[in-house]
């Protein structure tokens, strides 16, 4: 696609509920990215793609939170017992390849709201 | 650790110059961006430096000091558009995940 797509723009759930986010990354994108944004502050790290794989998952902050990339495109975030501190941004981006320097591009978000 | 500071606010008039700065303090550093967000939108990207010095593109531009761990972005010829909230983020390590600081909201006045 012509930019990074994610779906649903914004969801309202239960606490306790669970909870899937989508992100289809620009076309051609190996690296993908999962950042999760509160009110007023910068975008938070969650997890890093290379390919298929997980190059990196230090910024999950706790077992309730899982992202998979099967085919190496599409990803999904996978949100687990909601609590209503999950409410935020889920940002995904994505760049050309994991390389340093190389600009990453963001979808416009998820807005999770959890009551 | 990663730390990245940068002022909460603030506020400049149409056609003026401001200078929004950014410190860090992180254990890599293989460049620094700076991004540009709307209200409400995605983060757009603005700059990129590495290596020491100033970048210019148009109105815009970013330098680096990676000795002082500093690095400011400059606006020239402010326009009512620019009002938006500027992030300042490192990438810290390979895999270009970038750390963020919290961002400043900057407002233009008339």
């Amino acid at each position: 696609g012509a930019g990074v797509s994610q779906t649903p723009s914004n969801k309202v759930t239960e606490k306790g509920k669970y909870v899937e986010l989508r992100c289809d990354p620009i076309s051609g994108h190996t690296a993908l990215y999962w950042y999760r944004q509160s009110l007023g502050q910068g975008p938070e790290f969650l997890i890093y793609f290379q390919g298929t794989g997980a190059a990196d998952d230090s910024g999950l902050p706790n077992d309730r939170f899982f992202a998979v990339r099967p085919e190496g495109s599409v990803s999904t975030l996978k949100i687990q017992r909601t609590e209503r501190g999950d409410s935020a941004v889920y940002l995904c981006a994505s760049s050309d390849n994991g390389a340093s320097g190389n600009t990453i591009y963001f979808g416009e978000g998820s807005w999770l709201t959890v009551v | 650790g990663q730390n990245i500071d940068q002022p909460t606010e603030m506020t400049a008039t149409e056609g003026a110059i401001v200078q929004i700065n950014c410190t860090y303090q992180t254990s890599g550093f293989n460049g620094l961006f700076w991004y540009q967000q709307h209200a409400g939108e995605a983060p757009t990207f603005l700059s990129y430096n590495v290596l020491d010095g100033l970048e210019e593109k148009g109105r815009f531009s970013s330098f680096l000091s990676r000795s002082k761990g500093y690095s400011y972005l400059l606006l020239k010829e402010l326009q009512m558009k620019d009002s938006a909230s500027y992030l300042c983020a490192v990438n810290g390590n390979a895999g270009n995940m970038l750390t963020f600081g919290g961002g400043t909201r900057l407002m233009v006045k008339p």
